[in-house]
């Protein structure tokens, strides 16, 4: 069994789309995470839900909204997309407590390819 | 802005030797710190957490933490072909809770020579 997983894998779309990347995990966490992964291999948080809350939205454009219906999915819609919003895209979860312990398990990732 | 640095390498190791990872990290009241594996095209893979000073130990790896430093290694023994990966230096901040996102370094690129 997978325990993050995202769709799709790949996503080829054209500037000025909307697109959604969906993700779901079966690990029972109560947090998740989207972080975005550049050309240059930086990975960089973008947000963290806690129980459907929105934690933290680390200066992402509002193009950028994340959507929880639930602990286990958290989804990522992009509005107008732009050429610069090319890259990978992670999922991941963890337990929020205890907090010095948490680990971040990751998904496989979302190629994005905006042309 | 809390910032993670590693130097980006490649760092290049025979098989058989110790590979010595470095990170160094600028936000004083990080409480955790990880390392992940990441090999090209997959997603990153937990190597090892620390939360305390000193040495951890788990098979091939020790992961070393020094607070006053501000500063986190790994260290590889006997080093396999199959440990060439980018390893990812991450920390977790204290302010946030347990939802803290983490902040990563730019990674090492390590290859081991057979």
């Amino acid at each position: 069994d997978t325990a993050v997983s995202q769709t799709p894998k790949y996503l080829v779309t054209q500037m000025g789309n909307d697109k959604s990347i969906k993700c779901e995990q079966n690990l029972g966490h109560d947090t998740m995470y989207w972080y975005k992964q550049d050309s240059k291999k930086f990975l960089k948080i973008m947000f963290s839900y806690n129980n459907k809350e929105l934690i933290i939205n680390e200066t992402v454009p509002n193009r950028f909204s994340p959507k929880s219906p639930d602990k286990a999915h958290l989804n990522l819609h992009i509005n107008s997309l732009e050429l610069g919003d090319s890259a990978v895209y992670f999922c991941a979860s963890s337990q929020s407590f205890p907090a010095a312990q948490e680990t971040q398990y990751f998904g496989p990732g979302t190629r994005l390819l905006v042309l | 802005q809390k910032e993670v640095e590693q130097n980006s390498g490649p760092l290049s190791v025979p098989e058989g030797a110790i590979a010595s990872l470095n990170c160094t990290y600028s936000d004083r009241g990080s409480q955790s710190f990880f390392w992940y594996r990441q090999y090209s095209g997959k997603s990153p893979e937990l190597i090892m957490f620390i939360y305390s000073n000193g040495d951890k130990e788990d098979g091939r790896f020790t992961a070393q933490l020094n607070k006053a430093s501000q500063y986190v290694s790994l260290l590889i023994r006997d080093s396999q072909p199959s440990d060439s990966a980018t390893y990812l230096c991450a920390v977790k901040g204290g302010s946030g809770g347990g939802a803290d996102g983490l902040t990563f370094g730019k990674g090492t690129h390590l290859i081991i020579q057979p």
